[in-house]
């Protein structure tokens, strides 16, 4: 059980385009999930945490009008990269909180998104 | 500032002895404690956790340690296997506002178990 699914695995777009990445909570109701970005060899730096029908909350530094979130329903968030540029290509990673089963703050994590802007 | 730190970056052990990961924080309000493991291009997935009232928790071969006093956990692998071989962080967390939690993620040790 809890099982989180990220589509696309991996994702090549234009500089200038949007780009959409759904995470999804198979087994359960996630009513906290979380987005993460992983650059190469460092550590999973959160980037906002969002709940189901609120808005979400951007960690100071990312732009929450280049990254907009939507969590419409218990089992999906969405992250939307608007206007990508080179720089934004990174590891994207979402987790998802609601299992009952979970301790204190144990997150389940889905297995990323690889996002190249060319 | 980094709140959860993991000093080592790398580490190298034989197949069957002990791997020891170590992990410092700086944050005295945290009061939760996980270890993830992580392999290339994937998601990372829990492998062991610890609540602050706590000194030692084990779930067979994965022991983690917390020390309050030196606000420093260890991760002990025994016996060490080849499969074991991963990136692991070491992560904390503390209650926010209501019942929000967020989780701190160290930088990482890369695992090598040799064979």
């Amino acid at each position: 059980g809890a099982v989180v699914s990220q589509h696309p695995s991996w994702v090549i777009c234009k500089s200038g385009t949007s780009v959409k990445i759904e995470c999804r909570s198979l087994d359960f109701q996630a009513t906290t999930m979380f987005w993460y970005r992983q650059f190469p060899k460092q550590s999973l730096m959160l980037m906002a945490t969002s709940n189901e029908g609120s808005k979400a909350t951007h960690e100071q530094g990312v732009e929450k009008d280049k990254f907009l979130i939507n969590h419409a329903s218990l089992t999906l968030s969405t992250l939307t990269v608007t206007s990508a540029h080179p720089e934004d290509s990174s590891f994207y990673i979402c987790s998802a909180r609601g299992g009952w089963r979970q301790g204190p703050g144990e997150q389940y994590f889905g297995p990323g998104t690889r996002l190249t802007v060319t | 500032d980094q709140q959860v730190k993991q000093n080592s970056p790398s580490l190298s052990v034989q197949e069957g002895r002990i791997s020891i990961l170590n992990c410092d924080y700086t944050n005295s309000m945290f009061d939760y404690f996980l270890w993830y493991k992580k392999y290339p291009a994937e998601g990372p997935t829990f492998l062991i956790s610890i609540s602050s009232i706590k000194d030692k928790n084990e779930d067979g071969r994965f022991t983690v340690f917390l020390n309050k006093s030196a606000k420093h956990l260890s991760l002990h692998i025994v016996p060490s296997q080849p499969g074991d071989s991963a990136v692991y962080f070491c992560a904390a967390s503390a209650l926010l506002g209501g019942s929000a939690r967020q989780l701190t993620f160290g930088s990482g040790t890369q695992l090598t178990v040799l064979p």
